[in-house]
């Protein structure tokens, strides 16, 4: 149980496109859910918090016009990436937790690769 | 937000103990301790989840201390398929993930 997708898993992209990466709970229905950037060899950076139906609430440094997250239903958050800029290249996560706050675990997606040329 | 503080990496055999501690000094009273694993490439995976005393799942066991300034994974005879990142978090509302441990099983 407590299963998170993501798609795609990876995803290259010419500069200045736009790339949407869906996450998805598969077997619960997730309240908050989370996306998080990973660069090579360093840890995992929260970028974001949406709960269904409302605005995602951005971590400091990240922006928002850049890196747009919309959590429609309690089963699908998607992170839509604006003009991407090869400094953009990452590897992205989501999570998903069933409650509002962290005494519930956060089930985390396998995470997409984006590479931009 | 609690800051952990763990070791960068550690060594091991298979088949052995292995225990990793993370210090959370200033770990607030709503947050729980929860500890992850990755592989590369791959996203976290839950491995245990506390607040205080002992814990214990079928893969591991987690031991916190009255004061709850710090914690300690137990992975119980690991084998290489244990290789991997071991982060430590300590939060309630965010969670915010350190350095992590990497940990090497070798055989």
């Amino acid at each position: 149980g407590a299963v998170v997708s993501q798609h795609p898993s990876w995803v290259i992209c010419k500069s200045g496109t736009s790339v949407k990466i869906e996450c998805r709970s598969l077997d619960f229905q997730a309240t908050t859910m989370f996306w998080y950037r990973q660069f090579p060899k360093q840890s995992l950076m929260l970028m974001a918090t949406s709960n269904e139906g409302s605005k995602a609430t951005y971590e400091q440094g990240v922006e928002k016009d850049k890196f747009l997250i919309n959590h429609a239903s309690l089963t699908l958050s998607t992170l839509t990436v604006t003009s991407a800029h090869p400094e953009d290249s990452s590897f992205y996560i989501c999570s998903a937790s069933m409650t509002s706050g962290f005494t519930d675990t956060q089930y985390f997606g396998p995470g997409t690769r984006l590479t931009v040329l | 937000l609690a800051k952990t503080t763990q070791p960068i990496s550690m060594d091991s055999y298979e088949g052995q103990e292995v225990n990793i501690t993370c210090s959370h000094n200033n770990i607030a009273t709503n947050d729980y301790i929860t500890w992850y694993q990755q592989f590369p490439s791959q996203g976290p995976r839950f491995i245990i989840q506390g607040y205080k005393t002992k814990v214990t799942n079928e893969v591991a066991s987690l031991f916190i201390p009255a004061d709850r300034k710090s914690s300690t994974l137990s992975l119980p005879r690991v084998s290489l398929s244990d290789t991997a990142v071991y982060y430590c978090l300590a939060g309630y509302s965010t969670l915010t993930f350190g350095k992590g441990t990497m940990l090497l099983v070798s055989p």
